[in-house]
């Protein structure tokens, strides 16, 4: 069946560092693939999407980029801030959406 | 506009108790609904979808069970709770986003003690 994996967490960063979070996907054809942020105490919000290969999505100064050839969807971000530090999720939809476990970041001062 | 609504925010309950979640939907018809739960340092897990009034599949046996009574009503509910059942809920639907984006509530913390 549909799986997502992400990378595990925590990850635990200063403000103005590059933040990477890695995302592979198993799924048959070609299904969305979605990041959505949980903030502390907070419901789910999408953050970007891409619907095809060599898609990019792109939010609030994260980016990730659909690759059909290593079924892979990492979010990245050049430099982030204090704001950003919640709960990231990895997600694809093929029929129903399916979560990686999400990855925790804590951006520190 | 197209919104969602869920309540309550936060819950305890003890156990053995009933339980009853309420999610509805305004500004779409017919929209395909979703419970998920997210356990305590956990990720997000499907417990239950509804594409119709009446229509609810299970994805995982459980102790709760889901209801759509009307179309942009959908229920969650258990007779009696157990610890185990503690978790964020989180009702979705498939959203007017555009390639099958997903609009979350903004959950239910329940804690049953």
């Amino acid at each position: 069946g549909d799986s997502v994996t992400q990378m595990e967490g925590p990850v635990t960063l200063s403000e103005e560092a590059f933040l990477t979070i890695n995302c592979t996907y198993t799924a048959t054809g070609y299904p969305s693939l979605f990041w959505y942020v949980q903030y502390p105490g907070e419901g789910l919000q999408l953050l970007l999407k891409a619907t095809k290969a060599d898609d990019k999505g792109s939010n609030k100064g994260f980016e990730a980029t659909y690759r059909k050839e290593t079924t892979s969807f990492h979010l990245e971000k050049g430099s982030v801030q204090v704001s950003d530090s919640a709960v990231y999720f990895c997600a694809l939809n093929h029929y129903k959406l399916s979560f990686g476990a999400g990855t925790t970041v804590t951006v520190r001062a | 506009s197209q919104t969602i609504h869920q309540w309550p925010a936060t819950l305890v309950q003890p156990v053995g108790s009933p339980l009853s979640l309420e999610c509805t939907v305004e500004g779409t018809s017919n929209p395909n609904l979703y419970w998920y739960r997210q356990a305590a340092g956990r990720g997000l897990q499907l417990l239950f979808y509804s594409v119709g009034i009446g229509q609810i599949s299970s994805e995982v046996p459980q102790n709760l069970s889901a209801s759509r009574p009307q179309d942009r009503q959908f229920i969650l509910s258990s007779k009696k709770l157990l610890l185990s059942d503690s978790g964020f809920y989180l009702c979705a639907w498939i959203g007017n986003q555009g390639n099958y984006g997903y609009t979350f509530g903004s959950g239910t913390r329940l804690t049953v003690v």
